[in-house]
């Protein structure tokens, strides 16, 4: 069955320092992977995504991901953390199907 | 071009009554999902459609019905209401891999 997992709920990080948001995923076949971002009451954005190429995906508002398939994960990071960072970011996996599966979602605070 | 809408923004119903949640997109995608979102459980899917006159069911489809009669709406059914349907509802409509979500739709049944 396929799955995301993202073990935090919360992550806390200064302004101006690197973050990073995790995922791991299981997938039969090769996956297709996402990123999306959520404000208050408000729909999901797309971030990022990875099909296929180079394992280092750029993203939109100066994110990326690091594809590691035989760490089966999907990592969200991003150089210098902005207030307006702070958000729930959600990883999300599509299988053949055209279903997609997210996870539970961590909630980003950037600290001034 | 509006995107993803979602009709209404907001309801509250009784146990038991019925509704229709709509969604309508302007982009011609394929591809549209009806989802879920309950604190501390992401987003679930309930039912896609991978084109006009086609649907499927997702990972939580019981209590929900839905239609994809024309290729821009894609509306979603709840028959009779249950207080475990008290819930955020989003529509997605998908373009090369990539979703478009509507801003939501918030349930409360009493």
């Amino acid at each position: 069955a396929q799955s995301v997992a993202q073990p935090e709920d919360q992550v806390n990080v200064a302004e101006g320092n690197p973050l990073t948001v995790k995922c791991t995923y299981s997938v039969s076949g090769n996956p297709y992977l996402f990123w999306y971002v959520q404000y208050p009451n408000r729909g999901l954005q797309f971030l990022l995504k990875y099909i296929t190429g180079d394992n280092l995906v750029k993203g939109s508002y100066g994110f990326e991901a690091e594809f590691n398939k035989s760490q089966t994960s999907f990592h969200l990071k991003k150089p210098s953390a902005l207030v307006s960072d702070s958000a729930l970011y959600f990883c999300a996996v599509r299988d053949m199907t055209a279903q997609f599966y997210f996870g539970t979602g961590t909630s980003l605070t950037v600290i001034p | 071009n509006a995107g993803v809408t979602q009709t209404p923004k907001f309801r509250v119903l009784k146990t038991g009554q019925s509704m229709t949640l709509l969604c309508a997109q302007d982009m011609n995608h394929e591809y549209m999902y009806w989802y879920r979102q309950d604190p501390g459980m992401g987003l679930r899917l309930i039912h896609y459609s991978v084109g006009e006159g086609t649907t499927a069911k997702g990972e939580v489809p019981d209590g929900y019905n839905v239609s994809r009669l024309k290729k821009q709406n894609f509306l979603l059914g709840l028959e009779s209401a249950a207080p475990s349907q008290t819930s955020v509802y989003f529509c997605a409509s998908s373009f090369e891999e990539t979703q478009y979500f509507g801003p939501g739709t918030r349930l409360l049944v009493l």
